[in-house]
């Protein structure tokens, strides 16, 4: 059975405190790790896709990062407009495929 | 650039009524999708739509129905609420299948 987990469930950082959010998962045929933040009362927003062991994709603040195992988000001198829940999701084969796994998120909260 | 539209955003029903949740996508997609998110449980696929005329089974079909009404529109049925469906519901849409998916902001529905 396919596995996402996240951690740390909540993390609390000051204004300029780097740190990395882990998205550990096991699916079968990994087809693609997706990104995404949700803000409170709002839908998940789409924040990156990665493909294959070795990949990296870049916005503002926020750096994806894969491994054959795992993901990271590292988010580099947050600011308080980055809080909010960090989901992510990988993309598998099994069970005849199409279908998304996700974790159950990390909760970010950055403070002044 | 509406993206993903959900009616209604709240919804309360009784034991046993019947509704049908709404959704539709302004950006030419293909695949549609309805998810459940529950406190501490990741977001639970329901049922999916790779292209207009089919869906598929999710993780947690029982007690729902969909309906593919063309390639913009996606319904969500509840035939005979129950407590245990009081949840946000989630629509979203893809290119294809294993794409990027955008969500539209929710339906919070509570059965009493």
């Amino acid at each position: 059975e396919d596995q996402v987990t996240q951690s740390p469930e909540a993390l609390r950082l000051q204004e300029g405190e780097s740190s990395s959010l882990n998205c550990s998962y096991t699916v079968s045929g990994l087809r693609g790790l997706f990104w995404y933040r949700q803000d409170p009362g709002k839908g998940p927003e789409f924040l990156f896709t990665l493909y294959s062991a070795g990949e990296e994709k870049e916005k503002e603040r926020l750096k994806a990062t894969l491994t054959k195992k795992e993901s990271f988000l590292h988010i580099t001198a947050p600011k308080p407009e980055d809080s909010a829940t960090y989901l992510c999701a990988a993309y598998g084969l099994t069970g005849g495929g199409n279908k998304l796994t996700f974790g159950t998120g990390t909760q970010l909260k950055v403070e002044l | 650039n509406a993206g993903v539209t959900q009616t209604p955003k709240f919804q309360v029903l009784k034991t046993g009524q019947s509704m049908t949740l709404q959704c539709a996508q302004d950006m030419n997609h293909n695949s549609m999708y309805w998810y459940r998110q529950d406190p501490g449980m990741g977001l639970r696929l329901i049922y999916y739509s790779a292209s207009e005329g089919t869906t598929d089974k999710g993780e947690v079909p029982n007690g729902y129905n969909v309906s593919r009404l063309n390639k913009r529109e996606f319904s969500l049925r509840l035939e005979s609420a129950a407590p245990s469906q009081t949840s946000v519901y989630f629509c979203a849409s893809s290119e294809q299948l294993g794409q990027p998916q955008h969500f539209g902001d929710g339906t919070r529905l509570s059965i009493l």
